[in-house]
């Protein structure tokens, strides 16, 4: 079972409604979690970083938020575009005893936007 | 674009060739790192590169051999690889390894072993 596990696989929403996508993650203790943006065919592009003691940031449309007691993350997209269709990744950092890097990815989550 | 880019974009090999990625970064970082993203699989964490000494290895396969001459390029030597082998390869670098560093990906290698 993935340390990180991302909800739903996919989902189509119409073009301008908003959206909501979950990352549950079990790694503990962690440095910071991030969401990443992955259009088809290209490498991620980083939306939020999240320290454990934050629990919101946003960039422009998109949101995120952090319970660190619950363990879960969200990323809220707001207005939402055909632009915004996409895979989003939900990445945890643990905080590792040896002081190496680390990351850990969840699956993804396959957004569709239609218009 | 990122600052980072990969080539070739896309390549095709047998079993037995021998093939070599190439990465290189224009953001005067000095990590680099190589990801395998297989299909409807989560990213994983292949090489860590700092100031070109390398710090992590997860348990890659000896067919997979990477080189870094320096702190903006980077490399993954392929041989004897597996149809199994077959994903995207994405490089990416961040200012130092620390976990707080923004991580910044190239657009990725399609691998395809046949």
């Amino acid at each position: 079972k993935n340390q990180v596990e991302q909800s739903p696989q996919s989902l189509i929403i119409l073009e301008g409604k908003n959206c909501t996508l979950q990352c549950n993650y079990t790694v503990s203790p962690f440095s910071n979690l991030r969401w990443y943006k992955q259009d088809t065919g290209r490498g991620p592009v980083s939306l939020t970083i999240m320290t454990f003691s934050e629990n919101t940031k946003s960039n422009g449309r998109y949101t995120a938020t952090l319970d660190a007691d619950t363990k879960q993350s969200s990323l809220h997209i707001t207005a939402s575009q055909l632009s915004d269709s996409a895979s989003y990744i939900c990445v945890v950092i643990p905080v590792t005893a040896t002081g190496g890097f680390k990351t850990i990815f969840g699956a993804g989550t396959r957004l569709f936007v239609k218009a | 674009e990122t600052g980072v880019t990969q080539t070739p974009r896309h390549l095709v090999m047998g079993m037995t060739n021998k093939k070599s990625l190439k990465c290189e970064q224009h953001l005067g970082h000095n990590a680099m790192y190589w990801y395998k993203q297989s299909a409807k699989k989560p990213l994983e964490l292949m090489f860590v590169y700092n100031f070109k000494e390398q710090t992590e290895n997860n348990s890659v396969p000896s067919r997979f051999s990477p080189e870094c001459p320096n702190s903006s390029h980077l490399f993954l030597h392929l041989h004897t690889l597996q149809p199994e082998d077959s994903a995207l390869y994405l490089c990416a670098s961040s200012l130092r390894t620390s976990e707080t560093y923004e991580q910044y990906f190239g657009p990725g290698t399609r691998l395809t072993v046949t």
